[in-house]
């Protein structure tokens, strides 16, 4: 089945604790990206991927890091989560360089930053 | 430079009532526009786009959207809601290298 996973589904932590939400595609798509979803806000970019090794800051990229070491994987990196950080995480991926076919979103990751 | 809005960031329509949810785009180049749905606790699922083909898009679950270029919208309507339509809806335009998003538009059926 085509899809893309996201793990955790949920995490709380605290303040400072480095974390790693993973992301994996097994459709061979060249597009990643990183989302996040806020009440009112919609969602907001916050680093995409338009093949292994090229990486580039979305519209909220501020505390955040990713990687491309591999076409699946696209993990996201937040080194020292703040509260503001708090939300709901959505990684896609797309078959078009740019994002622009369709966008295939994998199912969320709660985080929750004491 | 490219966004959406969506007018109205809660809709109730009664079971059976025409969907209508509201999505004007701005956009220096020819957009790629979408429509997204969001299920309670899921991942945001295609509905629709506009890939500057046929105007009138036909998408799954009987939705539809017409691109009016002169409006700059991108209106997303149903005949007959059902409650199963029960859902946030998200109008997106591309970008250079990524999608814009809408703040969402949360529909409600009532029985």
């Amino acid at each position: 089945e085509a899809q893309v996973t996201q793990n955790p589904r949920y995490l709380i932590t605290v303040t400072g604790k480095k974390l790693t939400v993973t992301c994996s595609q097994n459709m061979n798509h060249e597009y990643m990206s990183w989302y996040r979803q806020d009440p009112g806000l919609g969602l907001r970019q916050i680093y995409y991927s338009m093949n292994v090794e090229v990486t580039d800051k979305g519209d909220v990229p501020e505390g955040y890091k990713v990687s491309r070491k591999e076409k699946r994987n696209f993990p996201l990196i937040l080194e020292s989560p703040s509260p503001n950080q708090t939300s709901l995480y959505f990684c896609a991926s797309d078959s078009t360089s740019g994002g622009r076919r369709e966008q295939f979103f994998g199912p969320g990751t709660r985080l929750t930053v004491l | 430079a490219q966004s959406v809005t969506q007018l109205g960031s809660h809709v109730s329509v009664s079971e059976g009532a025409l969907v209508l949810l509201r999505c004007n785009y701005s956009s220096s180049v020819p957009p790629y526009l979408f429509w997204y749905v969001q299920y309670p606790n899921q991942g945001l699922q295609l509905l629709l786009k506009y890939t500057s083909a046929a105007t009138l898009v036909k998408g799954i679950n009987g939705f539809e959207a017409e691109f009016k270029k002169s409006e700059t919208s991108f209106h997303l309507t149903k005949p007959s809601a059902h409650m199963s339509d029960a859902a946030e809806y998200f109008c997106a335009v591309t970008g250079a290298n990524n999608l814009f998003f809408g703040t969402g538009t949360r529909l409600t059926v009532i029985p």
